[in-house]
Formats: structure tokens, C-alpha cells, sequence
């Protein structure tokens, strides 16, 4: 089974501090992705990459940035921090497909609070 | 890009009852629709996926339906259990933004006992 594990499941961060999400996967997928999920407005993506060093800009990706510097491990990172970036923060990991998808796995996501 | 509507947004049902969650999707380009199950405090498992060259799939009491002309896929649940209550998230990928996924806003599904 697929395994994607995200470093912390709570955080409690303050207004202006600089915060990393680590999530890491255990199956040598290419593609792993950042999404943020709030009430009512379902999964949002962040930032993806599809390969070691290389990150593409999602939907939102204002105020963050993202890392990837070994294929198994994606880190987001938050500049500095602000109160409206609370929120659930989802991880997932898939691999190359041909034609059609391959889909996506699951962290079980951080739950960050900015105070 | 891709835009995916949900609906309902919450839906309860009696135990032993079908349920049944739809989906619309606006890029004819999208390809691949999978259906998550997210329980508290747990992240979206993948339950069923239905890929644009099939219109239909089965997995025991769990099937998806695609119509591709009226671009939209449905979630159907029979013979609903308590364990079944859950958030449900669909999603569609176009063919044409890598493996990127667009997802809709969920549905809250509650079975009653």
C-alpha cells in the first residue's frame, strides 16, 4: 500500500513566522502534490512537482513556496505567516501514467493554526 | 481550467437506502474521474475510479456512472451502511494539465441507523 505520511498532524504557529510542512511517500512516485482544504470550497492545489527540483504553481499558490529536493519528500513552506492561512493541509503523492491518470494518495493532513 | 460542481452538499439517509452524489465537469478535455471517501481526521482514500472510454463501474455496493456528452459522473452507494458516513469528494483530470486533479466541494453523507 501506498504509504504518504505528513510530519505533524496539529501545528500552532504565530503571525509572521516562517513554517514548513513536511510530508514524505514511500512508493518512488514522480508527481506529489500540496492541496489546502476548507469548509465549503473542497481541495485547492498549492503547488506540485513532477520531479526532483522541479515545481509547477496551482490555484493558490500566494504566500507559499515548496521544496523538493530528494523524490520522496515535498515540503511546503509558509513565508511568513498569516491568519488566513489556517487551515487543513493535505499532502498526496501518484505516479507517471500513460494516457490516462494514476491517482492520487493521501496524508492524513496538518491541521495548522496561525494565531 | 476545469470547474467541478457537487451536489449535494449534505445528504442523509436512511440505513439500508441508496445513496446517490453528482458531479458536472466543463473540460471535455478530462479523462479521469476518481471518487474519495474522507473520514474524520483522516485523509481522502480513493474508493472508485472510472476512466472517459467506460461508462460505467462496479465495486461491490459502490458504482460510478459517466456520461461524457452531458459531462457529468455520479457516485452510487447501495444498501448504505453507518460506516458509509463520510465527506465524498469527486474529481475530474483533463488530459492536457499533467496529472493535476480538480475536485468538487464535497458531500457530507450521513447514514442514519
Amino acid at each position: 500500500d501506498v504509504k504518504v505520511t505528513q510530519s505533524s498532524r496539529y501545528l500552532v504557529k504565530r503571525t509572521g513566522e516562517k513554517v514548513f510542512l513536511e510530508c514524505v511517500q514511500d512508493m518512488d512516485h514522480e508527481n506529489m502534490f500540496w492541496y489546502r482544504q476548507d469548509p465549503g470550497l473542497g481541495l485547492r492545489l498549492i503547488y506540485f512537482s513532477y520531479d526532483v527540483k522541479m515545481k509547477e504553481k496551482g490555484d493558490i499558490p500566494e504566500g507559499y513556496s515548496v521544496s523538493r529536493e530528494k523524490k520522496e519528500r515535498f515540503s511546503l513552506i509558509l513565508e511568513s505567516a498569516s491568519t488566513n492561512q489556517t487551515s487543513m493541509y493535505l499532502c498526496a503523492s501518484s505516479g507517471l501514467g500513460t494516457g490516462f491518470s494514476q491517482p492520487q494518495h493521501f496524508g492524513d493532513g496538518t491541521r495548522l493554526s496561525i494565531l | 481550467g476545469e470547474n467541478v460542481e457537487q451536489h449535494p452538499s449534505t445528504l442523509s439517509v436512511q440505513e439500508g437506502d441508496s445513496a446517490v452524489i453528482k458531479c458536472t465537469y466543463s473540460d471535455s478535455a478530462s479523462n479521469y474521474f476518481p471518487w474519495y471517501k474522507q473520514e474524520l481526521g483522516k485523509g481522502p482514500q480513493l474508493i472508485i475510479d472510472i476512466r472517459s472510454n467506460v461508462g460505467e463501474k462496479k465495486d461491490q455496493r459502490i458504482a460510478v456512472t459517466l456520461n461524457k456528452t452531458a459531462k457529468h459522473f455520479s457516485l452510487h452507494i447501495t444498501e448504505t451502511q453507518p460506516e458509509d458516513s463520510a465527506v465524498y469528494f469527486c474529481a475530474a483530470r483533463p488530459s492536457n494539465t499533467g496529472n493535476q486533479f480538480y475536485f468538487g466541494t464535497g458531500t457530507s453523507l450521513t447514514v442514519i441507523p
